[in-house]
């Protein structure tokens, strides 16, 4: 079985500082990670997918993450927090082969402080 | 391309009444999910379709949910003798999935939120 746990269920931050949300996952093989972004009555949006390439990914909007399989992590970062970035962040694992099921996180709410 | 379009965006009903979401996904992608989602909550995996076949729907809550894509096009869910415990924002999304190829990436659309009076 696959599951995500999202450590933090709101995280404010003061504009220009560091975004650090976690997520760790739980799977019996390698699987891909996902983190994804929804504003307010919006759907959710892809930030960015690890695929068992490069273990540092990067994404839209600034973001990257980076995948430690010895700590199960794939926490997600951006280096100055910006307004625009206040929203619910989601993070998601699949199993790698079938690409069946998404199981994601209970999310992450970002405050960005002026 | 449009993206995927769920509809319609708000439905308010009285319990006991059925309900019916449509999906229409991206023109090319073959695969086809629903979620729900509450408040303060992840997305909840509902059931999936690979063209028109159903592949997983034991997550269905109940009975009284199912899903169709008659024709591997757009999809509907419906909802039967509708419970306030079923208010939520019901997401669908899709996804090009191909053996060998990468990441299944799901596209989702905007939801559609349900409000059982």
């Amino acid at each position: 079985a696959q599951s995500v746990t999202q450590l933090g269920s709101h995280v404010s931050v003061s504009e220009g500082a560091l975004v650090l949300l976690r997520c760790n996952y739980s799977s019996s093989v390698p699987p891909y990670l996902f983190w994804y972004v929804q504003y307010p009555n919006q759907g959710l949006q892809l930030l960015l997918k690890y695929t068992s390439a490069a273990t540092l990914v990067k994404g839209i909007n600034g973001f990257e993450a980076e995948f430690k399989k010895s700590e199960t992590s794939f926490h997600l970062t951006k280096p100055s927090a910006h307004m625009s970035d206040a929203a619910e962040y989601f993070c998601a694992v699949s199993e790698k082969y079938t690409g069946n099921q998404f199981y994601f996180g209970t999310g992450t709410s970002l405050t960005v402080i002026p | 391309d449009t993206g995927v379009s769920q509809n319609p965006r708000h439905k308010i009903t009285k319990r006991g009444q059925n309900v019916t979401f449509r999906c229409d996904p991206i023109s090319e992608h073959n695969r086809l999910y629903w979620y729900r989602q509450t408040l303060g909550q992840g997305p909840e995996f509902l059931t999936y379709f690979q063209n028109e076949a159903q592949l997983e729907k034991s997550r269905l809550l109940s009975d009284r949910f199912s899903a169709e894509r008659p024709k591997g096009s757009f999809s509907t869910l419906e909802i039967q003798r509708t419970e306030q415990g079923d208010s939520a924002m019901y997401l669908c999304a899709s996804s090009e999935w191909g053996w060998g190829g990468g990441a299944n990436v799901l596209t989702f659309g905007a939801g559609s939120r349900l409000t059982v009076l």
